[in-house]
């Protein structure tokens, strides 16, 4: 079955240092998003891809960046982690319509 | 792209039927209505999907009047499993789009025994 699989599910960091979450997804879907997660905010859009080599700002995008160098993966790049990105980081991928999005299972990050 | 209004928090009670309604005012004719549903600690997930009328699945129904300037998710018979974050988006059915989900801040739902 095509799934959606976001690795590490739990990291700790120190501020300042670099981290990067993976999402990798098996359904060829061409549109791929990060959004995180915070209690009072809902899900916020960070960045995404229309398909490989096609990365976007999102509306919080300040401090992080994506690659998008094949169709499967969208990485997330915290460049200089910082204590306000601490967070629950949730990747989805869809067809590009307003039929469904698929989400991975989250990783929380723990900025220290 | 259409705003979607819903409320914060809702509660219930095990066995009722539970009725969330979205307000999308600004629909456009090519829009669909989705509803995803969210557990703590998971990502949302799909739940159902319409574009008039009435839709029913395993889970939901949804009801969708003539103007579908509005849409209520109705769950029948809630459980306590049912406690959840629901969320409404309205977005185009356009195939190979660039529709963005864009996620309000949903309704809290909790459900009590």
């Amino acid at each position: 079955d095509a799934e959606i699989t976001q690795s590490p599910r739990h990291k700790i960091t120190e501020t300042g240092r670099q981290v990067t979450l993976a999402c990798h997804q098996t359904w060829n879907h061409n549109n791929m998003f990060w959004y995180r997660q915070d209690l009072g905010h809902g899900l916020r859009l960070i960045h995404y891809s229309y398909g490989v080599q096609d990365t976007n700002k999102g509306e919080v995008s300040d401090g992080y960046s994506v690659s998008r160098s094949n169709t499967e993966d969208l990485p997330l790049t915290l460049e200089s982690a910082a204590s306000s990105q601490t967070s629950v980081y949730f990747c989805a991928s869809s067809e590009g319509t307003g039929s469904e999005a698929f989400f991975g299972q989250g990783t929380r990050l723990t900025v220290v | 792209l259409a705003k979607t209004t819903q409320p914060i928090s809702m509660d219930s009670y095990e066995g009722q039927e539970v009725n969330i309604t979205c307000s999308h005012n600004n629909i456009a004719t090519n829009d669909y209505i989705t509803w995803y549903q969210q557990f703590p600690s998971q990502g949302p997930r799909f739940i159902i999907q319409g574009y008039k009328t009435k839709v029913t699945n395993e889970v939901a129904s949804l009801f969708i009047p003539a103007d579908r300037k509005s849409s209520t998710l109705s769950l029948p018979r809630v459980s306590l499993s049912d406690t959840a974050v629901y969320y409404c988006l309205v977005g185009p059915m356009v195939a190979g789009g660039s529709y963005i989900p864009t996620f309000g801040r949903g309704t809290s739902l909790i459900v009590h025994p």
